[in-house]
């Protein structure tokens, strides 16, 4: 166990919808770290946060947006969806920065869209 | 820009033999390298990591991994493979600014009895 909680573990909806992810991430982390894995791309990085201001930005969507509460957790909101966003979102957490540390990964949402 | 290439989408081995999944990196700055594991069902857990420390690190498991400057490389290895070790496998650069890992697409393991 990591001490990462993602939620949901699934989530089926329909083209067009809009869905919200949640991360807790472990106790003591400031970072939080959302990415997306799918077969064909493999993992790729869309966006951090520290303490609750964004840090950094990857190949994060417009349609696609995130937020750091006061409490450290994290959603990622996920707007219009196309079929190509089914994937499993991954968030993870570290104290700091990531490249000394560790990351510590949740077990992932798998999201499809139909 | 860091970018990560492994080798092999798959690889397969019998049980009790040498496991070696490839990984070579491009950085413009000294990079720190890692290796995550991911087994089914799971999120991904960090094996070892290189900080510009020692080039030859060891890990969780029995693996280990060598930095070889010269060849951009940061090959995953374990003397012995067991069935538990079956997972899929990233390598992954950073460095020492802020900027987020980059991963690699991942190797899937099998282990063969």
């Amino acid at each position: 166990d990591s001490g990462v909680t993602q939620t949901p573990k699934h989530l089926i909806t329909a083209t067009g919808q809009r869905v919200t992810l949640r991360c807790s991430p472990r106790s003591g982390d400031l970072s939080v770290y959302w990415y997306q894995q799918s077969l064909d791309q493999g993992l790729q990085f869309l966006i951090q946060y520290y303490n609750g201001e964004e840090r950094a930005k990857g190949n994060i969507l417009e349609r696609f947006s995130a937020q750091q509460f006061p409490d450290l957790h994290s959603e990622l909101n996920l707007s219009s969806l196309e079929l190509g966003d089914s994937a499993l979102y991954f968030c993870a957490s570290s104290v700091g920065t990531v490249n000394t540390g560790e990351l510590f990964f949740g077990e992932g949402s798998r999201l499809t869209v139909l | 820009a860091q970018s990560v290439t492994q080798l092999g989408s798959h690889v397969s081995v019998s049980e009790g033999a040498l496991v070696l999944l490839r990984c070579n990196y491009s950085s413009s700055v000294p990079p720190y390298l890692f290796w995550y594991v991911q087994y089914p069902n799971q999120g991904l857990q960090l094996l070892l990591k290189y900080t510009s420390a020692a080039t030859l690190v060891k890990g969780i498991n029995g693996f280990e991994a060598e930095f070889k400057k010269s060849e951009t490389s940061f090959h995953l290895t374990k003397p012995s493979a067991h069935m538990s070790d079956a997972a899929e496998y990233f390598c992954a650069v950073g460095n020492s600014g802020n900027t987020p890992l980059v991963f690699g697409k991942g190797t899937r393991l099998s282990v063969i009895a």
